[in-house]
């Protein structure tokens, strides 16, 4: 039972760089989210997904896009790297009606 | 939602139990209480949540005051695998679930 897996777990990047973080779920969850996490901070949400073909954004969406094609799916994408975007990136997912979300294990992304 | 407050950090010794409280004096009726911890920068694992009533779970038991002003969350014998970061999260069941993290309590469990 995988639950929320993030792919790739680490990646190094240069700024201007383009680069699309992955996160799939097995548990047929209607919502998704994505999170950024800086050292020694508690999660921010970048945007988030009420349902296949849906997006919305959060706290912190400036920077990044993201697509809902599939149910099982998260795509976050940067399509300009910059330094401010070194961060933990947490991917979850929940069903509807107050159920806790579930978490991967994040990417560590560095922008150099 | 609701605004929360917790100790940076706290201390407890392995086998005691853990009492970690959490101050929600603006909370709204229709908001739940969640507890969620996170260990060694993993992601964030859910420990509980609820309403008003008291609740307990394998995990861990949570305690809300009456007037559901603050809550304690109760490890009941506590291991150094318990050792994280504890999130005290309120949030309305609406539309996305979505949740709002603070800075947490540092909990850190000592033989």
């Amino acid at each position: 039972n995988a639950g929320v897996t993030q792919t790739p777990k680490f990646r190094v990047l240069k700024t201007g760089q383009s680069m699309t973080l992955l996160c799939a779920q097995d548990m047929n969850h209607e919502y998704m989210y994505w999170y950024r996490q800086d050292p020694g901070m508690g999660l921010r949400l970048i945007h988030y997904s009420v349902g296949e073909g849906t997006t919305a954004k959060g706290e912190v969406p400036d920077g990044y896009n993201v697509s809902r094609l599939k149910k099982q799916n998260f795509l976050l994408g940067l399509e300009s790297a910059a330094p401010s975007q070194t961060s933990v990136y947490f991917c979850a997912s929940s069903g509807t009606h107050g159920e806790p979300q579930h978490f991967g294990d994040g990417t560590r992304l560095s922008i150099l | 939602d609701a605004k929360t407050t917790q100790p940076t950090s706290m201390d407890c010794a392995e086998g005691r139990a853990a009492n970690l409280p959490c101050n929600h004096s603006t909370i709204s009726g229709n908001e739940y209480v969640y507890w969620y911890r996170q260990i060694h920068s993993q992601g964030p694992q859910y420990i509980i949540h609820g309403l008003k009533n008291n609740e307990t779970n394998e995990m861990a038991s949570l305690i809300i005051t009456e007037d559901r002003k603050s809550s304690t969350l109760i490890l009941p014998h506590a291991t150094l695998r318990d050792t994280a970061v504890y999130y005290c999260i309120v949030r309305a069941n609406n539309a996305g679930n979505m949740l709002t993290f603070g800075g947490g309590t540092r909990l850190m469990v000592k033989p």
